[in-house]
């Protein structure tokens, strides 16, 4: 498996245009989480689904921020309007189970935003 | 509130010297700690595991600890290599959540 794969690698885009990141998971993985990462708050966990389904979307910063995930083999981030304080590092990460059950969350290599 | 305060949050040591990062936290019940590397521009991967009866654990140059009775972990690194250099995340799961609790890392330079 090539592991987790997210596109773009990089993203420019103003403020006020919608951004959508892209992530497929590893097959067989039943849980996909989608995380920040900024230098002054590090990783932050904003979803994560279960079987496809959003089990916990609480680390969403705001209804700006919204998340899909069609099938087993492909999610979205989107985010609209888009504001430079989006800026970051977002990381789509799966795994087999919960970090609980000791399971690993094998992360993709990353999109880097930035909102001008 | 749980929480993962990882020191020092930077480090520079020269290639061939060892280092230890540490580990505090408050996350209680206590499931599991992972240590995390994560190299420039990629995402990160983790180094070990370690359970609540695990005091110690081994990954090539890399040694974790844990002392779950005071809620404190290290990660020591042997005969630093420049490949070395990235941050250190260290994970805390438990805590009543499914949600672990992150580190915000200590960054790692190896010079030569």
């Amino acid at each position: 498996d090539a592991g987790v794969i997210q596109s773009p690698r990089h993203e420019v885009t103003e403020m006020g245009q919608e951004v959508t990141l892209r992530c497929k998971p590893i097959s067989g993985h039943d849980y996909l989480f989608w995380y920040r990462q900024t230098m002054m708050r590090g990783l932050e966990l904003l979803i994560y689904f279960n079987n496809n389904v959003p089990i916990d979307d609480s680390g969403m910063p705001e209804d700006r921020f919204s998340a899909k995930m069609p099938n087993a083999s492909f999610s979205t981030l989107k985010i609209q309007p888009s504001e430079p304080r989006d800026s970051a590092v977002y990381f789509c990460a799966s795994s087999l189970g919960v970090a609980e059950e000791n399971t690993e969350a094998f992360f993709g290599q990353g999109t880097r935003l930035t909102v001008v | 509130k749980n929480q993962v305060e990882q020191s020092p949050q930077s480090l520079i040591i020269l290639e061939g010297k060892n280092c230890t990062l540490q580990c505090n936290y408050t996350v209680s019940p206590f499931s599991n700690l992972r240590w995390y590397k994560q190299d420039t521009g990629r995402g990160p991967v983790s180094l070990t595991i370690m359970t609540f009866s695990e005091n110690t654990k081994s990954n090539g140059r890399y040694t974790a600890t844990l002392d779950a009775d005071t809620k404190q972990s290290s990660l020591h690194i042997t005969a630093s290599q420049l490949s070395d250099s990235a941050s250190y995340i260290c994970v805390v799961s438990g805590g009543g959540s499914y949600i672990p609790t992150f580190g915000r890392g200590t960054s790692l330079i190896v010079h030569p």
